[in-house]
């Protein structure tokens, strides 16, 4: 089965400070996720990537799959508070379509 | 209408109650899926629905029986559950099973079994 390690784990950064989570797969990603989600809430999509090398951005956050599309970045840039929260990568296991395995987490602190 | 909306958002229910959960959504999707989350774990894929039926089921105890009555309905039909199952359910949906794209996901509904 595919396996999605994120690091890190977790992460405590000072508002206005850039960060970036990596999330790295033991096979090739047909299709990888971001998604936020708040404690006890429901996830929020942020980014779906499938191409290896795309980049796509939006507001402060960008992401990235790599050329061999086995590892992934999410960059946030000058955080602030309302980027706290736990990020998920998720990947297509069968590699068809949107039934996603996903990553341990990243848990993100933005302290003001 | 963007939403996929779950009830209800608590439950917490006996050992020997039957209870269930729904989940609904008017975006014309036609795939639709229940994940599992326990606490500050990831979601794990339970079922996954195809133009009304059951194409995904990964390996999930009988206890847990789902049912999509139509394209915008889906349900998770709950009996004899055991404490561990207390978890928080998500319910998701997107075009198509085997289309990319967006997995919307709902707010999730809080189980606990006592």
């Amino acid at each position: 089965s595919q396996e999605l390690e994120q690091s890190p784990q977790s992460l405590i950064v000072q508002e206005g400070k850039n960060l970036t989570i990596n999330c790295t797969s033991s096979k090739t990603l047909y299709g990888l996720y971001w998604y936020k989600q708040k404690y006890g809430e429901g996830l929020i999509f942020l980014m779906m990537l499938q191409k290896g090398g795309e980049e796509k951005s939006h507001e402060k956050i960008t992401a990235k799959l790599d050329e061999k599309k086995q590892q992934s970045s999410l960059h946030i840039t000058a955080s602030q508070p309302s980027h706290a929260g736990i990020y998920l990568c998720g990947a297509d296991v069968f590699g068809a379509g949107n039934m996603l395995t996903f990553g341990g987490g990243t848990r993100l602190m933005v302290k003001p | 209408d963007t939403e996929v909306t779950q009830t209800p958002k608590h439950l917490v229910m006996g050992m020997t109650n039957k209870k269930s959960l729904k989940c609904e959504q008017h975006m014309g999707h036609r795939a639709m899926y229940w994940y599992k989350q326990k606490a500050k774990k990831p979601p794990e894929l339970m079922f996954v629905y195809s133009y009304e039926k059951l194409s995904i089921n990964e390996s999930v105890p009988s206890r847990f029986s789902p049912e999509c009555p139509n394209s915008s309905l889906l349900n998770l039909h709950l009996h004899a559950l055991q404490p561990e199952d207390s978890a928080l359910y998500l319910c998701a949906s997107s075009q198509g099973q085997g289309v990319y794209g967006e997995l919307f996901f709902g707010e999730g509904s809080r189980l606990t079994v006592l």
